[in-house]
C-alpha cells in the first residue's frame, strides 16, 4: 500500500520557467511533510518542509504547497535552473511514528538551458 | 564534519554470501534508519533504531539484521544473498522526535549487486 504517491516518473521544464512536482497522499494522520533532492551517486538532501497547520512555507526559489483536504501536496521551483536537475522524493510522517518518514517513488526533473 | 559515511560504496555479491553494509554518523543524532532504493519505488525502511541497543524492523526486514552498539554506529547486515536484494542502499540519521525539522542526513549509498 504506497501511502505517498508522486504519479510522475519524470518532469522536463525551460530554464528560467516554473517546475511544478505533485504529492498525493492517503493517510490523514500525515502531520509533516518534506521534500528531498538527489543527485545522481549522492544520498537524498533535505530540501524544504511543511507542517500541516500550514499552507504554504517558502525557502527562496522553493515553495511548498499542502492542500489537507485533497491529501496532496506540491513543490514550485521558480526560476527553475540546470542544477535543479535531479531527482525530487516527498516525504510524510506522524507523531505515532516517532521520525520515520514514508517516501513517495521520486520524480526526475530535467531543466533544459 | 563528515555527516554520515557508508562503506563500501559499490559491492558484488554472490547468492548465498553475507556482507555488512557499515553506517557511521558523527552529528550525535539518536535516530538512525536503513533504507533501500528500488528503480521507480522510492525509498523503503528496512530497519531503523532510537538510540543505542534499540532497533526496530521497518517496512521491509526480511532477509537483513541490524545492530546498535553506540550511538554513532549502525550496520546492516546481509547473511545469505538473494538477487531480490540488489539494490542501492542508504543509511540515514536524524535528531530525536520533536525537533521542528524533521529532516534526515543520508549517506552516499552503497550499490549492492547479488548474482
Amino acid at each position: 500500500d504506497q501511502q505517498v504517491k508522486q504519479n510522475s516518473p519524470s518532469l522536463s521544464v525551460q530554464e528560467g520557467r516554473i517546475s511544478i512536482l505533485n504529492c498525493d497522499y492517503t493517510n490523514s494522520m500525515f502531520d509533516y511533510f518534506l521534500w528531498y533532492k538527489k543527485y545522481p551517486a549522492e544520498g537524498p538532501t533535505f530540501l524544504i518542509s511543511i507542517s500541516s497547520i500550514k499552507d504554504k512555507n517558502e525557502d527562496g526559489r522553493f515553495t511548498v504547497f499542502l492542500n489537507k483536504s485533497a491529501k496532496h501536496l506540491s513543490l514550485h521551483i521558480v526560476p527553475s535552473q540546470p542544477g535543479d536537475s535531479a531527482v525530487y522524493f516527498c516525504a510524510a510522517s506522524f507523531q505515532t511514528s516517532g521520525s520515520r518518514l514514508t517516501f513517495g517513488e521520486g520524480t526526475q526533473l530535467t531543466v533544459n538551458p | 564534519n563528515a555527516g554520515v559515511t557508508q562503506t563500501p560504496k559499490f559491492r558484488i555479491l554472490k547468492i548465498g554470501q553475507s556482507m555488512t553494509l557499515q553506517c557511521t554518523q558523527d552529528m550525535n543524532h539518536n535516530y538512525m534508519y536503513w533504507y533501500r532504493q528500488d528503480p521507480g519505488m522510492g525509498l523503503k525502511l528496512i530497519y531503523y533504531s532510537v538510540g543505542a541497543g534499540i532497533t526496530d524492523k521497518g517496512e521491509v526486514p526480511n532477509g537483513y539484521n541490524v545492530s546498535r552498539s553506540t550511538t554513532e554506529d549502525f550496520p546492516l547486515r546481509l547473511e545469505l544473498a538473494a538477487p531480490s536484494q540488489t539494490s542501492v542502499y542508504f543509511c540515514a540519521s536524524s535528531y530525536s522526535l520533536g525537533q521542528a525539522n524533521y529532516g534526515y542526513t543520508f549517506g552516499s549509498g552503497t550499490r549492492l549487486t547479488v548474482v
